[in-house]
């Protein structure tokens, strides 16, 4: 199974502030890779999708890079909404696999 | 509105059954791969597995958590998936919900998430 380590596990930011989340697979998964943004209770958004491309209707804040083992999610700037959990997963190969989670909180 | 919907939730006993099912509309339900995906309370999303569409034969693919123990079916018929649980552990407590893999890759549709309770 491909493992997929995001880091950091956990956050604290203000708004405005520029984010970046990592992503490591621990294979090479080329670009399939996507990122999900979930708040409590709710069901995960998918943002991104083939590493960088934003799915439709996400705000260009939102960027994805990356391919092979290592990726990135950067927030450009952060907005009160945005505080929420992130998970990266690789559709590579099965079985599809997620990351940890990232939490994202205010500082 | 494009959108997919859980349901058959609920509270079961270790070693129950329980069928969940995904109701889709607003798209072509027979087009696509269809997955569940779950998250135990508190936990990370664990895919669970996922069913092709009718050009690919409708075939699957499970995790080993619960392969040999969980079976996905759809009726395109009916626009709808299910989640057929049988053999239930504790382990398998959680929110699943169903998700739209566009392309058979990237997930791009979720539904809200049904809850399963495992316990006596």
């Amino acid at each position: 199974d491909i493992q997929m380590t995001q880091s950091p596990s956990s956050l604290s930011a203000s708004v405005g502030d520029r984010v970046t989340i990592t992503c490591r697979a621990s294979q090479g998964i080329s670009n399939n890779l996507a990122w999900f943004q979930q708040k409590p209770g709710k069901a995960p958004k998918s943002l991104i999708y083939a590493a960088s491309s934003l799915q439709s209707g996400v705000p260009s804040k939102f960027s994805g890079s990356g391919s092979g083992t290592d990726f990135t999610l950067t927030i450009s700037s952060l907005q009160p909404e945005d505080f929420a959990t992130y998970y990266c997963q690789q559709y590579n190969s099965y079985p599809l696999t997620f990351g940890g989670g990232t939490k994202v909180e205010i500082k | 509105e494009v959108q997919l919907v859980e349901s058959g939730g609920g509270l079961v006993q270790p070693g129950g059954s329980l069928r969940l099912s995904c109701a889709a509309s607003g798209f072509t339900f027979s087009d696509h791969y269809i997955d569940w995906v779950r998250q135990a309370p508190g936990k990370g999303l664990e895919w669970v597995g996922r069913t092709r569409n009718k050009a690919n034969r409708y075939t699957t693919e499970y995790a080993a958590s619960v392969r040999g123990r969980f079976t996905i079916s759809r009726d395109d018929s009916k626009n709808s998936l299910y989640l057929q649980m049988n053999s239930l552990k504790a382990e398998d407590t959680a929110v699943y919900f169903c998700a739209r893999a566009q392309g058979g890759n990237h997930f791009d549709l979720w539904g809200q998430g049904t809850l399963v309770a495992v316990s006596s």
